[in-house]
């Protein structure tokens, strides 16, 4: 079975400083991995994936995570963070040789503070 | 593309009542996918369509849960009998081709409370 762990339920940072959102995972087959941003009352919105190929992967909004297979990790990384970021994050992942059944990490809700 | 819609957006019933949620797709979107989060937790799936055609179901969709997409188009999910346990958000998802680079677009969701 997979899994995804994010570190930190919740992360506030103040704006314009950077922000790094940790993602662990376990999984004995090969993955892709996602991140999904939800703002408040609204669906889920994919802001990157990683499938294969370079390990740094760019977003929307100017969000970048790094896939590490031996540390198991893809934290997603802002170098400078808007008021407009505060929403809840989830890391998710999908095994390559499933139906498309994500699982989602339990998330992590950024703060940016003014 | 007026994104994927759920009905209601909110519902709130007493233990024992059975509940029905609506998901309309974006419209050339063949699979569609229904998950469920419950407060402080990712979205946990549920079940997956293709077409009209239900593929998969998650073990967490006891009995009680039935799922339908009678057209390929729009689709249900009814609880029967609702539980406490059953309070959660209700989230749908649909994409318009498989593999590697499938991307779902999610509803905004139903939010049920069961009192």
């Amino acid at each position: 079975a997979q899994s995804v762990t994010q570190l930190d339920s919740q992360v506030p940072v103040f704006e314009e400083a950077p922000v790094e959102l940790r993602c662990n995972y376990s999984s004995s087959v090969s993955v892709y991995l996602f991140w999904y941003v939800q703002y408040p009352n609204q669906g889920l919105q994919l802001l990157l994936k990683y499938l294969s190929g370079s390990t740094l992967v760019k977003g929307i909004n100017g969000f970048e995570a790094e896939f590490n297979k031996s540390q198991t990790s893809f934290h997603l990384r802002k170098p400078s963070v808007h008021i407009s970021d505060t929403a809840e994050y989830f890391c998710a992942l999908v095994t390559s040789g499933s139906a498309r059944q994500l699982t989602f990490g339990s998330g992590t809700q950024l703060t940016v503070l003014p | 593309d007026t994104g994927v819609s759920q009905d209601p957006r909110h519902k709130i019933t007493k233990r024992g009542q059975n509940v029905t949620f609506r998901c309309d797709p974006i419209s050339e979107h063949n699979r569609l996918y229904w998950y469920r989060q419950t407060l402080g937790q990712g979205p946990e799936f549920l079940t997956y369509f293709q077409n009209e055609a239900q593929l998969e179901k998650s073990r967490l969709l006891s009995d009680r849960f039935s799922a339908e997409r009678p057209k390929g188009s729009f689709s249900t999910l009814e609880i029967q009998r609702t539980e406490q346990g059953d309070s959660a958000m209700y989230l749908c998802a649909s994409s318009s081709q498989g593999g590697a680079r499938e991307k779902l677009f999610f509803g905004s969701g139903t939010q049920l409370s069961v009192l």
